[in-house]
């Protein structure tokens, strides 16, 4: 079955760290994107990438880094910058022909 | 500046009572208004795309219609399993690659 995995389910970071959020997917799309939903909010896009070895800041990019090495993985780190970095974190890749982006089904980061 | 307001912000209805929810925009040169329902803890599940003014699309109980300045979801006769929250989202207008989102409508369906 074609889809977007993204692992672990549930991240517990503490006061310092840098942690990384996996994504993957198989749905042979180009674009990928990286989004923090917090509670009463829409999805604020952190980063995205049209194409492998390319990726740009999105709206809130500070504390967070990528890479796009191969077409199919698209993993964030969020730094010890990011200040308040608890939130439900979720990827999304992007079909072309109608541009929907299909979401995982999403990390939820806590710092402890 | 590129906007998408999503009204009201929670809706309790009781099985079976038929409903709508709103989604309106401001963006120059709409190139598609997207839906997707979200359960809680899990990744927003798409829904219905809508290009043009007067288009409509059905799933079910949902049926989704697109005029110019706005969009609505209706919801008929719906189930407790229809309890979720509901997204919109167009593209902006400077970038197809960049969403702007609503913040949802929270929908409850009591049985």
């Amino acid at each position: 079955d074609g889809g977007i995995t993204q692992s672990p389910k549930y991240l517990f970071r503490k006061e310092g760290q840098n942690v990384t959020l996996s994504c993957e997917q198989n749905l042979n799309h180009d674009a990928m994107y990286w989004y923090r939903q917090d509670p009463g909010q829409g999805l604020r896009l952190i980063y995205y990438s049209q194409i492998v070895n390319d990726f740009q800041k999105g709206d809130i990019a500070e504390g967070y880094s990528v890479s796009r090495e191969k077409k199919e993985s698209f993993p964030l780190t969020v730094t010890s910058a990011q200040k308040n970095p608890t939130a439900f974190y979720l990827c999304a890749s992007r079909d072309p022909p109608a541009d929907t982006q299909y979401f995982g089904p999403g990390t939820r980061l806590t710092v402890l | 500046e590129d906007q998408v307001t999503q009204s009201p912000e929670a809706l309790r209805l009781q099985e079976g009572e038929s409903s709508s929810l709103n989604c309106s925009y401001t963006v120059s040169g709409l190139r598609g208004l997207f839906w997707y329902r979200q359960d809680p803890g899990k990744g927003p599940e798409f829904l219905f795309t809508l290009y043009s003014a007067g288009e409509e699309k059905e799933k079910e109980r949902l049926k989704a219609t697109l005029t110019k300045k706005e969009s609505f979801l209706h919801i008929t006769a719906p189930k407790p399993e229809d309890s979720a929250t509901y997204l919109c989202a167009v593209p902006g207008t400077d970038s197809n690659y960049q969403l702007i989102w609503g913040a949802g409508t929270k929908l409850i369906i009591k049985p």
